[in-house]
């Protein structure tokens, strides 16, 4: 069963909210990854977890932190957002990092930051 | 230079039609993957079909199948007997795997409307 579930589906905050965005797979996948997209545009990778350990953050603003607690959790905490981090956020997992397995993508969340 | 070129930014189709979407890549090394992605309006990516650069045969999915020339340096997926369901962006990926960090770089997409 391959699926990446993502809540909450849309999501409005304010610029001096908090929020967390929440991804969960039952694959046994071992990688877990966050990506943005804007309209129109491919998705941009934010970052990688790998075994549970951040891998890859692709120079990414401190407003935005991810939390692996689990193998199967992954977590994007959001303060502090600004207008232009309005977007399409997609978490993804692949069986193993190292291997370039194909990944497979959650149903996003569509922020809006007001 | 861009790794990954769609040259169709859009595409209109008629249904039952067979539809080839366009992909063409550059890299240096000699270990590659080349993936293909759809993305309805409703967001999500879902993952179509994936070739490795030392596949002998075009690989195949149901009524997906990728027309790989490797020495032209193309990855078309063709799309047999289209239904409307497929009106969807179609994003081509490549995974270089010299790059250590094994990072998908994605090309602009194509949107593809079928018609009914």
């Amino acid at each position: 069963d391959t699926e990446v579930t993502q809540t909450p589906k849309h999501l409005v905050m304010g610029m001096t909210n908090k929020k967390s965005l929440k991804c969960e797979q039952h694959m046994g996948h071992r990688a877990m990854y966050w990506y943005k997209q804007k309209a129109k545009k491919p998705p941009e990778l934010m970052f990688v977890y790998s075994y549970e350990k951040l891998s890859i953050n692709e120079s990414v603003p401190s407003r935005f932190s991810p939390e692996c607690p689990n193998s199967s959790l992954l977590n994007l905490h959001l303060h502090a957002l600004q207008p232009e981090d309005s977007a399409l956020y997609l978490c993804a997992s692949s069986q193993d990092y190292s291997s370039g397995d194909e990944q497979y993508f959650g149903p996003g969340t569509r922020l809006t930051v007001t | 230079a861009q790794k990954i070129t769609q040259t169709q930014p859009g595409m209109f189709v008629q249904e039952k039609e067979a539809v080839t979407l366009d992909c063409t890549y550059d890299t240096s090394d000699p270990s590659y993957g080349l993936f293909w992605y759809k993305q309805p309006s409703s967001g999500e990516m879902i993952f179509l079909i994936y070739q490795g650069s030392y596949d002998q045969q075009n690989a195949t999915e149901g009524r997906y199948s990728l027309n790989f020339q490797k020495a032209r340096k193309s990855a078309n997926l063709v799309i047999s007997a289209s239904q409307l369901g497929d009106s969807a962006m179609y994003f081509c990926a490549m995974r270089e795997d010299m790059d250590s960090n094994y990072q998908l770089i994605w090309g602009a997409g194509t949107k593809l409307i079928i018609k009914p």
